[in-house]
């Protein structure tokens, strides 16, 4: 049972370039998330997804997209990278709103 | 909007001693979790509290909620050096969207 896995670990990106993040979790948990937690700050909600085919935006959106086309998977995608958007990316599952959300290791991305 | 407040931002203390950290929020809500991280690591759940007066205990921490005063504490009981870390408060408002407080980092010394 691997929980919820998150790659790559590390990425260094030119500003303007493209990369899409993967997130992948084991659990058969209805919720997804991805968070941004910018050095020294707590963690802010950039996409969730209440199940297949369901996403929303949460308070940091732009910048990013979102697809959900089966319950295990949910990648981030950044489109023209910025400077502004680096950050350490991580993202969660959970079963529901009820119960604890499981987190990845993050993956840490450089925008230069 | 949401606002989710912790204080203190940065505890340094002694093994041995207890301690509070406190988190208030700006809106009514019921749910509150209570979140670890280890420098460059990822979030531990350490509580889920669900309703008003909901107390929480595991080792040497305990949680509770009181969601008339929109306040939740984490209090320390014999600090350990394993227990240094930083600790998260996070709200669920509107279901789905957790909203983080910034962070208390917590330094036990020897």
């Amino acid at each position: 049972n691997a929980g919820v896995t998150q790659t790559p670990k590390f990425r260094i990106l030119k500003i303007g370039q493209s990369m899409t993040l993967q997130c992948a979790q084991d659990m058969n948990h209805n919720y997804m998330y991805w968070y941004r937690q910018d050095p020294g700050m707590g963690l802010k909600l950039i996409y969730y997804s209440v199940g297949a085919g369901i996403t929303d935006k949460g308070e940091v959106p732009n910048g990013y997209n979102v697809s959900r086309s089966t319950t295990e998977d949910f990648p981030l995608r950044l489109e023209l990278a910025a400077p502004s958007q680096t950050s350490v990316y991580f993202c969660a599952s959970s079963y529901n709103r009820n119960t604890e959300a499981f987190f990845g290791q993050g993956t840490r991305l450089t925008v230069v | 909007e949401l606002k989710v407040e912790q204080n203190p931002l940065f505890l340094s203390m002694q093994e041995g001693k207890n301690y509070t950290i406190y988190c208030n929020y700006s809106t009514t809500s019921d749910r509150l979790y209570w979140y670890r991280q280890d420098p460059g690591k990822s979030l531990e759940s350490l509580f889920v509290l669900l309703s008003n007066g909901a107390v929480k205990q595991e080792g040497r921490l305990m949680a509770s909620l009181d969601t008339k005063a929109r306040l939740s504490t984490l209090h320390i009981t014999a600090a350990v050096h394993d227990l240094s870390a930083t600790y998260f408060c996070a709200v669920d408002l509107a279901g789905n969207m957790l909203t983080f407080g910034g962070g208390t980092r917590l330094m036990v010394k020897p």
